[in-house]
């Protein structure tokens, strides 16, 4: 158990669909992150969120919208999806950000399939 | 540009001593992690190294060499739940982590 909890596991939707993806910290952290991982890959980093603000967003298509309502709670929305979009995608919290304190406590991650 | 290497898989016995190597470049740097990651879970904290030098924690020991951008991590007495992926990631002058690919590390009895 890391304190850090994401819903849903497991994800399949069409490329027409919208889903959101849900994750909540009971850390206490200031910080929250969404990242992507494929197989083989290094962990790409989509958005930062530090004091409910964003403060990164590395290019990341408009298909995915973050959205963080207060300090514990960060969502992914997704729409119209592709294929190469399939990954697993990882929420984490550190207790700052941009600070030197990034040790991150991930969720279990979504695994997400889009047909 | 910034990089890190680790070897992708790696396999050892069951009571034996492993070591995996990681080497990165990275505009500035302000320390290296290593996480693990079993199939389907989370990654967590292993380790933190900002200075030189060797830090042991139980089985499981993290170096650094800043001068030579290199850390290794050694896994001593290991378990058959050792099994995971362990990732690789520094941390740059902007306080950005930089991951490597993982390594999948595979214990055999």
């Amino acid at each position: 158990e890391t304190g850090v909890t994401q819903t849903p596991r497991h994800l399949v939707m069409g490329m027409t669909n919208k889903k959101s993806l849900k994750c909540e910290q009971h850390l206490g952290h200031n910080a929250m992150y969404w990242y992507k991982q494929s197989a083989k890959k290094p962990l790409e980093l989509m958005f930062v969120y530090s004091l409910e603000e964003r403060v990164e967003n590395n290019s990341v298509p408009s298909r995915f919208s973050p959205e963080c309502p207060n300090s514990s709670h960060l969502f992914l929305h997704l729409h119209t999806l592709q294929p190469e979009d399939s990954a697993l995608y990882l929420c984490a919290s550190s207790q700052d950000w941009g600070t030197g304190n990034e040790k991150l406590f991930f969720g279990s991650g979504t695994q997400l399939s889009v047909l | 540009g910034q990089n890190i290497d680790q070897p992708t898989e790696m396999t050892a016995t069951e009571g034996a001593i492993v070591q995996i190597n990681c080497t990165y470049q990275t505009s500035g740097f302000n320390g290296l992690f290593w996480y693990q990651q079993h199939a389907g879970e989370a990654p967590t904290f292993l380790s933190y190294n900002v200075l030189d030098g060797l830090e042991e924690k139980g089985r499981f020991s993290s170096f650094l060499s800043r001068s030579k951008g290199y850390s290794y991590l050694l896994l001593k007495e290991l378990q058959m739940k050792d099994s995971a992926s362990y990732l690789c990631a520094a941390l740059d002058s902007n306080y950005q982590l930089i991951w490597g690919a993982g390594t999948k590390l595979i214990i055999k009895p």
